[in-house]
């Protein structure tokens, strides 16, 4: 069965820096988010992604956060200046298509440390 | 958002059915209900879902009231590995995002 993959599973890294988070969605998808589940608590949404722009985000999602489709396969998330909050597990998801009726597909995630 | 109401946690015996309840009083005509499980340091993974008739598929059973304002998931036999938090989410109309609430987390004893 097709699946979203993400790189890397871990990231180190100091509070300021910046980091970016791979994934390679499912190859027909359309629609790509980005989720993060800080330890212990729920899944949050952070932002969507369709026809090469944002379709929604959060007030999670700030000028701190960027997402790009450098090319036809990957779809990045880039924190600019990381801070310890920004510690947990980021999920990117995609799916066929934006309706209601579609399921989306995560990956098995990147667990962020910002030390 | 319309919200669903989810026992925080269940417990099922290994090999036994477990029926799996959410209320979602608020949904409107147009919101499917979707179900998703999280294993262990995993990311979500998709159920099943519906909009108004029940569903069938490998992994599960949706059953959903006449009214639609609650369903159930019935896992038919629960092994071992189907211990996971599992969500209850509607998805509203247009291309809202899928919003994720505590779930209900199933364990499952052997």
């Amino acid at each position: 069965e097709p699946e979203v993959t993400q790189t890397p599973s871990h990231q180190v890294t100091q509070m300021g820096q910046e980091v970016i988070l791979r994934c390679v969605p499912i190859s027909n998808h359309l629609y790509f988010y980005w989720y993060r589940q800080i330890l212990g608590q729920k899944v949050e949404f952070l932002v969507s992604f369709y026809n090469n722009e944002i379709s929604e985000k959060s007030e999670i999602f700030d000028d701190q956060f960027s997402v790009e489709r450098p090319d036809g396969s990957n779809f990045t998330l880039k924190i600019r200046s990381t801070k310890l909050e920004d510690s947990a597990m980021y999920f990117c998801a995609s799916s066929e298509a934006p309706s209601t009726n579609e399921k989306l597909f995560f990956g098995s995630g990147t667990q962020l440390s910002v030390l | 958002d319309a919200k669903t109401t989810q026992p925080n946690s269940m417990e099922s015996n290994e090999e036994e059915p477990v029926h799996l309840p959410c209320n979602h009083s608020t949904i409107s005509g147009t919101d499917y209900i979707h179900w998703y499980r999280q294993l262990p340091s995993q990311g979500p993974e998709y159920v099943i879902h519906g909009l108004t008739s029940n569903v069938n598929n490998r992994m599960a059973s949706l059953a959903i009231a006449e009214d639609r304002k609650s369903s159930t998931l019935i896992l038919h036999r629960a092994t071992l590995r189907d211990a996971a938090v599992y969500y209850c989410i509607l998805r509203l109309s247009g291309n809202t995002p899928l919003v994720f609430g505590k779930g209900t987390r199933l364990s499952v004893i052997a």
